[in-house]
């Protein structure tokens, strides 16, 4: 079963320093890569995904994010924080079950403060 | 294209009772999926439906049952509520390819007391 962690319960930045947030993953196929962010009170949007080919993807906000399966990691980046990006950041694997479709395994999440 | 649309936002029930929280995919999705949101467990996968059939279950009990209409609308239903049931419900929904992003609702808060 795949299953993914991300290390950082709590990160803090300062407004325009550069982030990372850390993703591992385990499964046992190439697996497809999520990164999602949720503010307060809101469901979880898309900021990029991983699929195959380049490793280094980029999503929307500005964010990128880079596939190492050597590590099984997957790292998400922003060279310049906004005090916006404050909000929940959720790493998730997909993986084609049996009978079709995927289902979503999350981290337990980032929570990003952006100090001003 | 309107997004994904959850109804209600907002439920308060009381042990014992049932409730049906109602979720509008994307036009032309055709796979709708579940998930379960509390501070101690995290986003958890519910169930996902496609063309009316349950495709794929999480690890909830019976309690938790869900329903896909012709139009893709799903309903989530959850009886004999108990205290623990108190999350965000979040509804997803794809086009069903497995490499097809899931896209999430707003959700619904359910306070059980």
């Amino acid at each position: 079963a795949q299953s993914v962690t991300q290390p950082d319960i709590h990160i803090t930045v300062s407004e325009g320093a550069s982030l990372e947030l850390r993703c591992n993953y385990s499964y046992g196929a190439t697996p497809y890569l999520f990164w999602y962010v949720q503010s307060p009170g809101q469901g979880l949007q898309l900021l990029l995904k991983y699929f195959s080919g380049d490793t280094l993807v980029q999503g929307i906000k500005g964010f990128e994010a880079e596939f190492k399966r050597s590590q099984s990691s997957f790292n998400l980046r922003k060279p310049s924080v906004h005090w916006s990006d404050a909000a929940e950041y959720f790493c998730a694997v997909g993986a084609t079950v049996t009978g079709g479709g995927n289902k979503l395994t999350f981290g337990t999440g980032t929570q990003l403060k952006v100090e001003l | 294209k309107a997004g994904v649309t959850q109804t209600p936002r907002y439920l308060i029930k009381t042990r014992g009772q049932q409730v049906t929280l109602s979720c509008s995919p994307i036009s032309g999705h055709r796979s709708v999926s579940w998930y379960q949101q509390t501070p101690g467990q995290g986003l958890q996968f519910l169930f996902e439906y496609f063309s009316e059939t349950q495709r794929n279950k999480g690890n909830f009990p019976g309690r938790f049952s869900g329903r896909q209409f012709s139009n893709s609308r799903s309903e989530m239903n959850v009886s004999t509520l108990e205290l623990g049931d108190s999350a965000l419900y979040l509804c997803a929904s794809s086009s069903a390819r497995p490499d097809s992003p899931l896209h999430f609702g707003n959700g619904t808060r359910l306070t059980v007391t």
